[in-house]
């Protein structure tokens, strides 16, 4: 199985900050990454899929980059709404694994 | 408007059986691969189960293969999962989700999730 590692596990940050998230594969995934925003008692929400692609009706503060087994979520300037954890997940073979999350907490 | 919504959550006791229900709404999902995907209490996301277009290829996770069946109802619009033998580490909150694909079609992402419907196994 491809396992996900996401660093840091845990990030404190304010408003208008610059947050950037990694998420390392075990074995090369090529683009075949997506980013979700999770917030509690919520259903994850699709942020980022082909390692890249802004999902429709996302902001435009979030991007994704990366190939192989390296990839980054960044968020340009934090906003309230963005206090949540986040997760990786790999769709470039089965189980389609996913990392175990990134809370981003109010500093 | 998109939407997903699951049902058929429960208590359940170790051993026992439920059918959880997803049906879909905005959308054909017969044109459309899905999936399950579940969330212990407290816990990170773990991937359960997919069917793709056409129902040609099924896969499941190493915990629940043999015990868990996917499957579609088209007339209704809906998704199923059956879940049998359960044990008390199946307990979670289960989504049913979308699959959006990349410009050569292949799975990228899921793009739109049910509210979840909680499964509790325990005596």
């Amino acid at each position: 199985d491809i396992q996900l590692t996401q660093s840091p596990s845990f990030l404190s940050a304010s408003v208008g900050d610059r947050v950037t998230i990694t998420c390392r594969a075990s074995q090369g995934i090529n683009n075949y990454l997506a980013w979700y925003q999770q917030k509690p008692g919520q259903a994850p929400k699709l942020l980022i899929y082909a390692a890249s692609t802004l999902q429709s009706g996302v902001p435009s503060r979030f991007s994704g980059s990366g190939s192989g087994t390296e990839f980054t979520l960044t968020i340009s300037s934090l906003q309230p709404e963005d206090f949540a954890t986040y997760y990786c997940q790999q769709l470039n073979d089965y189980p389609f694994t996913f990392g175990p999350g990134t809370k981003v907490d109010m500093k | 408007e998109v939407q997903l919504v699951d049902s058929g959550g429960g208590l359940v006791q170790p051993g026992g059986s439920l059918r959880l229900s997803c049906v879909a709404s905005g959308f054909t999902s017969s044109r459309f691969g899905v999936a399950w995907v579940r969330q212990a209490p407290g816990k990170g996301l773990e991937w359960v189960s997919s069917i793709n277009v056409g129902d040609t290829y099924i896969q499941y996770a190493d915990s629940v293969k043999g015990r868990f069946t996917i499957s579609r109802d088209n007339a209704k619009n809906s998704l199923h999962l059956q879940m049998d033998s359960l044990r008390s580490e199946d307990t979670a909150v289960y989504y049913c989700a979308r699959v959006v694909t990349d410009a050569n079609n292949f799975w990228s992402g899921f793009d739109y999730w049910g509210q979840g419907t909680l499964v509790t196994v325990s005596s």
